[in-house]
């Protein structure tokens, strides 16, 4: 199994739907991050977490929303999808050391039509 | 603001021959560097850190370097194979980390 596993790999959901993507890890790292990425901008972050209760915005925060269920779990959600958030959707891990590097998952290509 | 510059065209590279890959950096003062490879459709995996009072780092054909005082770090692959094409990103950051947009590597047979 992946270290950093991340349900769907593909949707398609309509405008205004509201969507959730999962991400669950067996790593055992306090700190997750969700990244999305589109051609020509790189990898942008949505929200981060270094541990159960702490819930940070990153710079693109406007529109979606996040739960950590538990050290192993992160969810993103989008509460009314808009075209504008077709993206690769990326989930991320790092041990607490500030020195390590991060453990992506294989993301989820989401469109929005 | 904080910005991460890599070279956005594609890099050429004959099989065998060093690929030298460039990061710049500017308004920032990271602590750490970091280089990933990412292939298409597939997310980033890391391949190296280095810290700012380190000058070199190296693991097996991959060796980075970092200069605080240019605002640079280097990306070498020597005796590249077709394989190692994919793109390269260069991260800066401390807590949470920024990406540059990566730079296409083409090793040709």
């Amino acid at each position: 199994d992946a270290d950093v596993t991340q349900t769907p790999r593909n949707r398609i959901t309509k405008t205004g739907k509201r969507i959730m993507l999962e991400c669950s890890q067996t790593k055992g790292h306090d700190r997750m991050y969700w990244y999305r990425q589109d051609p020509g901008l790189g990898l942008r972050l949505i929200y981060y977490s270094f541990d159960v209760k702490d819930i940070n915005k990153g710079e693109i925060s406007d529109g979606y929303s996040v739960s950590r269920q538990a050290q192993a779990k992160f969810s993103l959600s989008l509460e009314s999808a808009i075209p504008n958030q077709t993206a690769l959707y990326f989930c991320a891990t790092q041990s607490g050391g500030a020195d390590y590097g991060y453990t992506f998952g294989s993301g989820t290509r989401l469109t929005v039509v | 603001s904080q910005k991460i510059e890599q070279n956005s065209e594609a890099l050429n590279i004959q099989e065998g021959k060093t690929a030298t890959l460039t990061c710049n950096y500017t308004n920032y003062s990271p602590a750490y560097l970091q280089w990933y490879r990412q292939d298409p459709g597939r997310g980033p995996v890391f391949l190296l850190l280095i810290r700012e009072n380190e000058k070199e780092k190296r693991k097996e054909r991959l060796k980075v370097t970092f200069d605080t005082t240019l605002k640079q770090s280097l990306f070498h692959i020597t005796a590249s194979q077709p394989a190692d094409s994919a793109t390269y990103l260069c991260a800066l950051g401390d807590d949470k980390i920024i990406f540059g947009k990566g730079t296409r590597l083409h090793i040709l047979p």
